[in-house]
C-alpha cells in the first residue's frame, strides 16, 4: 500500500461534467504535485504546490484547477475536459527544504476517461 | 539541458539474467537520481536513488553505477526474476528545487521464466 491515497482510483466523465481527484498523504510532506501520464510514457508534471502555495504550474489548461486546503490534502479540479486529456493522474509528495534528498512518493492514481 | 535519456527502450531477460538500464543526462546542475519502478496500474514507486559523491549503490539484487565525468548512471538488476516485469524510469533532480524530477523515457523490462 502506498502511504499516498489517491481517489478515486477510475472516473469516467463526459465532456460537460465537474468532477475533482483527490490526494492524501500523512507523512508530514510539505510538497505536493499532480502529474499526467499516459500509456508508455513517464509521468509529466503539471502542478507543485509547496507549503500549501501554488509553486509551479506547468502552463496546463485553465480545464484543470489545482487546490490544496492544507498540508496533507490536495484537490484536482475538472471541467470541460477534453477525449486527450484521458490518463492517469498522479500525486505525488515529498518532504520540503534546502538540502534535502527529496524522494517523491506517488499514489497509484486515478485512471481517467473523458467520453 | 533538462532530457535524460534512457536507453533501451524494452529488454526482455531470461530468469537469473542480469538486467541493465542505462541513462544520460546534460545538466550538470542534477544532484540527485532516483530510480523508479512501476507496475501496470499503480504509481512509480522509488526503488533506489544515488547522489552525485558515490560511483555505486547497492540495495539487495538492484544497483546503480553512476559516472560523474560522462554525466551517464545505470541500473543493474542482478539474479533478474519474473516479479521484476515492469517500467523503470530513470530521473534526476536538484535538491532544494521545486521542480523536482526530469525523467527518462521508460524501459519495459520483461523477465522470462
Amino acid at each position: 500500500d502506498t502511504e499516498v491515497t489517491q481517489t478515486p482510483k477510475h472516473l469516467v466523465m463526459g465532456m460537460t461534467n465537474k468532477k475533482s481527484l483527490k490526494c492524501e498523504q500523512h507523512m508530514g510532506h510539505r510538497a505536493m504535485y499532480w502529474y499526467k501520464q499516459k500509456a508508455k510514457k513517464p509521468p509529466e508534471l503539471m502542478f507543485v504546490y509547496s507549503y500549501e502555495k501554488l509553486s509551479i504550474n506547468e502552463s496546463v489548461p485553465s480545464r484543470f484547477s489545482p487546490e490544496c486546503p492544507n498540508s496533507s490534502l490536495l484537490n484536482l479540479h475538472l471541467h470541460a475536459l477534453q477525449p486527450e486529456d484521458s490518463a492517469l493522474y498522479l500525486c505525488a509528495s515529498s518532504p520540503q527544504g534546502a538540502g534535502l534528498n527529496q524522494p517523491q512518493h506517488f499514489g497509484d492514481g486515478t485512471r481517467l476517461s473523458i467520453l | 539541458q533538462q532530457q535524460v535519456k534512457q536507453s533501451p527502450q524494452s529488454l526482455i531477460v531470461q530468469k537469473g539474467g542480469i538486467s541493465i538500464i542505462n541513462c544520460a543526462y546534460e545538466n550538470t546542475a542534477f544532484d540527485y537520481f532516483p530510480w523508479y519502478q512501476q507496475f501496470p496500474g499503480k504509481g512509480p514507486a522509488l526503488l533506489i536513488a544515488i547522489r552525485p559523491d558515490v560511483s555505486e549503490k547497492k540495495e539487495g539484487r538492484f544497483t546503480i553505477s553512476f559516472n560523474k565525468s560522462a554525466k551517464q548512471f545505470s541500473l543493474h538488476i542482478m539474479d533478474s526474476q519474473p516479479g521484476d516485469s515492469a517500467t523503470y524510469f530513470c530521473a534526476a533532480s536538484i535538491i532544494g528545487s521545486a521542480r523536482q524530477l526530469t525523467f527518462g523515457s521508460g524501459t519495459q523490462l520483461t523477465v522470462l521464466p
